[in-house]
């Protein structure tokens, strides 16, 4: 059972560089979302898709873009890394979009920008 | 849109006794309560959940209770063990636009049960 894969698991990367992180999950889920962990500032939501060829921001959207090409993969990518983006990032998804139903999470990517 | 306050912050049991952690919301159409346990280094996982047409929902040592009068909603651990130590994270759907919703997560709290 994979669920949501995310790679990698973590990456040190210089300021300024492009990153782009993966996630694909194998659920046939029609929403997915991209969090950043920070400690005391609990999960915050960058970017959501609520079905394939569509996405939303979130509450802390900018640096970050995202695509959803079809329905198993949700890349967020950094097109000029910040030390603020060091962060825990996790990609989750849910069935449907709608407000009864639970997100399943990826195991994380720790990025850290030097 | 949904905002979700989630206390303590931090929460130190002795093992055996019971721990609770609280969550409040603002918008009175939530109906769908999540709790999440994060152990370190790893996802977040659903440990229980309750929909607004319930008051109180139990499911071995954990139960949740909401108060959709007062918008609050509690997790309750009973005969706590160290492998309960863990990150705990309250959610409410926040409503996007066209009919979808996102989850709206507590700021979470750390639990650590001393043997």
């Amino acid at each position: 059972i994979a669920g949501i894969t995310q790679a990698p698991t973590s990456q040190i990367l210089a300021a300024g560089r492009r990153m782009t992180l993966r996630c694909t999950q194998d659920m046939r889920h029609n929403a997915m979302y991209w969090y950043r962990q920070d400690l005391g500032l609990g999960l915050r939501l960058i970017h959501y898709s609520n079905t394939a060829g569509t996405t939303g921001k979130g509450e802390v959207p900018d640096g970050y873009s995202v695509s959803r090409a079809n329905t198993d993969d949700f890349p967020l990518t950094l097109a000029s890394a910040v030390p603020s983006q060091t962060s825990v990032y996790f990609c989750a998804s849910r069935p449907m979009p709608d407000s009864m139903t639970e997100a399943f999470f990826g195991q994380g990517t720790r990025l850290t920008v030097v | 849109g949904e905002n979700v306050e989630q206390h303590p912050s931090t929460l130190s049991v002795q093992e055996g006794d019971s721990a609770v952690i609280k969550c409040t919301y603002s918008d009175s159409a939530s109906n769908y309560f999540p709790w999440y346990k994060q152990e370190l280094g790893k996802g977040p996982q659903l440990i229980i959940d309750i929909r607004s047409n319930v008051g109180e929902k139990k499911d071995q040592r954990i139960a949740v209770t909401l108060n959709k009068t007062a918008k609050h909603f509690s997790l309750h651990i009973t005969e706590t063990q160290p492998e309960d130590s863990a990150v705990y994270f309250c959610a409410a759907p926040a409503y996007s636009g066209a009919g979808s919703y996102q989850l709206t997560f507590g700021k979470g709290t750390k639990l650590s049960v001393i043997p």
